[in-house]
């Protein structure tokens, strides 16, 4: 069964540095594209970066562009977000999940449980 | 900008049926996704490609699209749908990921 699991969110403050973690098991990790979504306290929904199956591409929304990093190491099976020069609008629950779109025409139908950043001084 | 536009909320009464709309101009270009969200939880697919359901969602749950406005129906509303409900899609570029604004379905 498919399974993916956050982990690295934490209080941090602002401008400083987190990077989260998700491990995933139950499928072949490198046929997958995989994305970050998050959602402020209260809030809707907000797509943050998506990496493609092959890693050909990665793309960003324009809130983070430019502070957020993704990344993924096949080898642990594990999806990455780098996030730089942190502020209190980053504070939300990050969840990663799993891309079953093509041509860039994305949707998810795993998601992980999520993890929560808290971004205060 | 693309945006995904949502009424905030529907109410209905259990046994009716419930209409979640979701407005943008690249729909008609776009398939649409609905994703249903219980407090605490993470949001679960409801409705893939405009109409599609995945498996071992209630048939209740159905989908269709038309020009710019795709539409969420849950027919025979119980309690155990009362949820938010976002719809989503992606820009025509196949650059970003958008996510209406939410509806919040509550059953009476």
């Amino acid at each position: 069964q498919v399974q993916l699991v956050e982990s690295g969110g934490g209080e941090v403050q602002p401008g400083r540095s987190l990077r989260l973690s998700c491990a995933a098991s139950g499928f072949t990790f490198s046929r997958y594209g995989m994305h970050w979504v998050r959602q402020p306290p209260g809030k809707g929904l907000e797509w943050v970066a998506v990496l493609w199956h092959d890693e050909s591409n990665k793309y960003y929304a324009d809130s983070v562009k430019g502070r957020f990093t993704i990344s993924r190491d096949i080898s642990k099976n594990t999806l990455y977000l780098q996030m730089n020069s942190l502020r209190a609008e980053d504070t939300a629950v990050y969840y990663c999940a799993r891309d079953l779109g093509s041509g860039g025409s994305f949707y998810f139908d795993y998601w992980g449980q999520g993890t929560l950043v808290t971004v205060s001084s | 900008s693309y945006e995904l536009t949502q009424s905030p909320s529907v109410s209905v009464s259990p046994g009716q049926t419930a209409r979640i709309t979701c407005s943008g101009d690249a729909l008609p270009r776009r398939n649409a996704y609905w994703y249903q969200q219980k407090p605490g939880q993470a949001p679960v697919l409801m409705i893939y490609k405009d109409t599609e359901r995945p498996p071992g969602i209630p048939e209740r749950f159905s989908g269709s699209s038309s020009g710019t406005t795709a539409t969420l129906i849950v027919s025979g509303v119980q309690a155990e749908d009362e949820a938010d409900y976002y719809c989503q899609s992606s820009d025509t570029s196949g650059t970003y990921v958008l996510f209406g604004g939410g509806t919040k379905l509550t059953v009476l």
